[in-house]
């Protein structure tokens, strides 16, 4: 079952514009974790953000957390041709002494150089 | 390198001959899970594996078998393939499975079952 909705599903900006993508979940979480597609390939972890945190940055991404809201958003700043890909927000959830992920359908960003 | 693979890449098969796909783990992690890729559906965990012999279902099991004898490998085993089971299938592993931990994926295995 799908834990995360991303908003928008597909995004397409020009390099160097701001790529923003949204992620709304539906009951309590331990974390909230942002993860990269590059086409039919495999995920690769971004940034993980504490249920307790508001903010995070790494690099160009900045990750806002409002579990008021129960929404995630991701900021790519600076967009460059190669940010072309698939992401996907994923909740972390504490489930029978394991940590539940459950990932969201994602965005598809395309950057135009 | 620390890394997650998958066998293999791709992989056409017809209905019911059973095939197995692969998956091993270098970064000594005690957990791993498989997970389903489907369009408009984004990924859905299959199974899951806190350590040697613990399994256990993930949410979407059925058709689908798995077997964790030793620490570093995870295979994925369908005994009797149906179409229904076309989809692109990840493979990844945690340190311990807990709060608060990055997945690692394999680079995916895409099944044709006709």
């Amino acid at each position: 079952s799908q834990q995360g909705e991303e908003d928008p599903q597909a995004l397409s900006i020009q390099e160097g514009e701001n790529a923003t993508m949204n992620c709304s979940y539906k009951t309590s979480i331990n974390n909230l974790q942002w993860y990269r597609q590059n086409s039919g390939r495999g995920l690769v972890h971004l940034i993980l953000i504490r249920s307790n945190e508001r903010e995070k940055h790494s690099g160009r991404l900045r990750v806002t957390l409002d579990t008021s809201k129960k929404s995630s958003s991701l900021l790519i700043t600076a967009s460059r041709a190669a940010d072309t890909a698939s992401y996907f927000c994923a909740t972390g959830k504490n489930s029978g002494g394991y940590q539940k992920v459950t990932f969201g359908i994602g965005t598809k960003l395309q950057v135009i150089p | 390198e620390a890394q997650v693979t998958q066998n293999p890449r791709y992989l056409i098969t017809v209905t019911g001959k059973k095939l197995t796909v692969t998956c091993s783990q270098n970064m000594n992690h005690e957990y791993m899970s498989w997970y389903r890729q489907d369009p408009g559906l984004g990924l859905r965990q299959i199974y899951y594996s806190m350590n040697v012999e613990v399994t256990d279902k993930g949410d979407v099991p059925e058709g689908y078998k798995v077997s964790r004898k030793e620490k570093r490998n995870f295979p994925l085993i369908l005994e009797s393939p149906s179409p229904n089971q076309t989809s692109l299938y990840f493979c990844a592993s945690s340190l311990l499975g807990g709060g608060n931990e990055k997945l690692f994926f394999g680079s995916g295995t895409q099944l044709s079952v006709l």
